[in-house]
């Protein structure tokens, strides 16, 4: 099945500051998603980007397909952005397949 | 539209006893999926549905898990004779038949003692 990588595992940012979060997948996909797990467990879709560029406020999310990956943008980083960032895919099958996530700390 | 709910929030449970959970999916959704997530790990595929069609099961569901979804709406996962290993957040999710827009439920963390 499709294999999901995301890169940094870890990130610790100050407030303010921009990052770049990378997920590369195996195989192509159909679906795209990339999910923020706060604190208390919640996740939170951010995107649906199986391909092109999306953006949301201070997010933005990138996806060649044909290279097979994306990246999610978060710029001026807020103390609230802090958590997990999962990016997940499916390709033929229908389910999401999560990668391992990448933790983001953005101290004040 | 309430979002997808899942009950109860929280279950501690003795080992060997048997435990459901339920997930009412968004309305208008015909997909609902479970997942599991353990600590620092991704959510991990269980099982999913379409309408009241069990259309894929993980190899992670045991012959100790069943999932239901009767009538096409909510859903139960039960996990009988519970492990420690079994530990973890059990995970809902629903979309509509697109596979677009995964809406997560809250997640009952199961603890097994």
């Amino acid at each position: 099945g499709i294999q999901v990588e995301q890169s940094p595992p870890d990130l610790i940012l100050q407030e303010g500051a921009n990052s770049t979060l990378r997920c590369n997948f195996s195989d192509s996909v159909n679906n795209l998603q990339w999910f923020h797990q706060n604190p208390w467990g919640q996740l939170i879709n951010l995107f649906y980007i199986p391909s092109g560029t999306k953006q949301n406020g201070r997010l933005s999310a990138t996806t060649v397909a044909t290279e097979r990956y994306s990246l999610l943008y978060i710029s001026s980083s807020q103390t609230t952005d802090s958590g997990v960032y999962f990016c997940a895919a499916a390709g033929g099958a229908q389910k999401l397949v999560f990668g391992q996530g990448t933790r983001l700390t953005i101290n004040p | 539209d309430t979002g997808v709910s899942q009950n109860p929030r929280h279950k501690i449970t003795k080992r060997g006893q048997n435990v459901t959970f339920r997930c009412d999916p968004i309305s208008e959704h015909n997909r609902l999926y479970w997942y599991r997530q353990t600590l620092g790990q991704g959510p991990e595929f269980l099982t999913y549905f379409q309408n009241e069609a069990q259309l894929e099961k993980s190899r992670l569901l045991s012959d100790r898990f069943s999932a239901e979804r009767p009538k096409g709406s909510f859903s139960t996962l039960e996990i009988q004779r519970t492990e420690q290993g079994d530990s973890a957040m059990y995970l809902c999710a629903s979309s509509a038949s697109s596979g677009y827009g995964y809406t997560f439920g809250s997640g009952t963390r199961l603890t097994v003692v």
